[in-house]
């Protein structure tokens, strides 16, 4: 099964774009990346997906490199309110979720 | 507000005892999944339910059961409880279109158990 890799942590200053990255090597063809993120023990809040092409919403913006290797989520102005446990996420072989330990991501003032 | 529903918002029992997790999904959607949260990890996917069968099978322990009503909405019984299953635990539910990637996840804001 496809896994990813993302850093422990990350600080941004508040405003600026917080930029995530991610690697998932092993990620097949035809596999969509999910971005969450969860604030403080709330329940997870679905941010963005994407398969080969960029990708924006209302959140973020989500940058997929051509080989599908990594991506890099955007949080184009980050605010207080955005310091959270950012998770991205593929597929299992059963089509679950793989939930690994996330990036903290810390905004400071 | 995500639409999923859970209930009770924290939960407080002791080792040995039973105890029954709510959930409703959003408005439509079929699917309905259980994760648990344990301090400071990562979700770990327990069951899921699809229409009122079950779909697929994680880490669940046998001492835990699901079930998904014709109402769609879902109950996770956790029962001889001990001290190590104290963790958040969370329902999430998606359209539950058919090996589809694209079926998103919405959570629900979880119950919080605590086993004394």
């Amino acid at each position: 099964d496809a896994k990813t890799t993302q850093p422990t942590s990350m600080d941004c200053a508040e405003g600026r774009a917080a930029n995530l990255p991610c690697n998932h090597s092993t990620i097949s063809g035809n596999e969509y990346v999910y971005w969450y993120r969860q604030i403080h023990s709330q329940g997870p809040q679905y941010i963005i997906h994407g398969l080969k092409n960029n990708e924006t919403n209302e959140m973020a913006s989500l940058i997929i490199t051509e080989d599908r290797k990594s991506s890099t989520l955007i949080l184009p102005h980050a605010t207080l309110r955005d310091t959270a446990v950012y998770y991205c996420i593929v597929r299992d072989s059963n089509y679950q979720l793989i939930w690994g330990a996330g990036t903290k991501l810390i905004i400071k003032p | 507000d995500s639409g999923v529903t859970q209930t009770p918002k924290h939960l407080i029992t002791a080792t040995g005892q039973r105890v029954t997790l709510r959930c409703s999904p959003r408005s439509g959607d079929l699917s309905v999944y259980w994760y648990q949260q344990s301090l400071d990890q990562g979700l770990q996917f327990l069951i899921q339910y699809y229409n009122g069968e079950e779909r697929a099978k994680g880490n669940i322990l046998e001492r835990f059961s699901a079930q998904q009503f014709p109402d769609l909405h879902s109950e996770l019984n956790l029962s001889s409880l001990e001290l190590g299953d104290s963790a958040l635990y969370f329902c999430a539910s998606s359209a539950g279109k058919t090996a589809v990637s694209t079926d998103t996840q919405y959570f629900g804001p979880g119950t919080r158990l605590t086993v004394l």
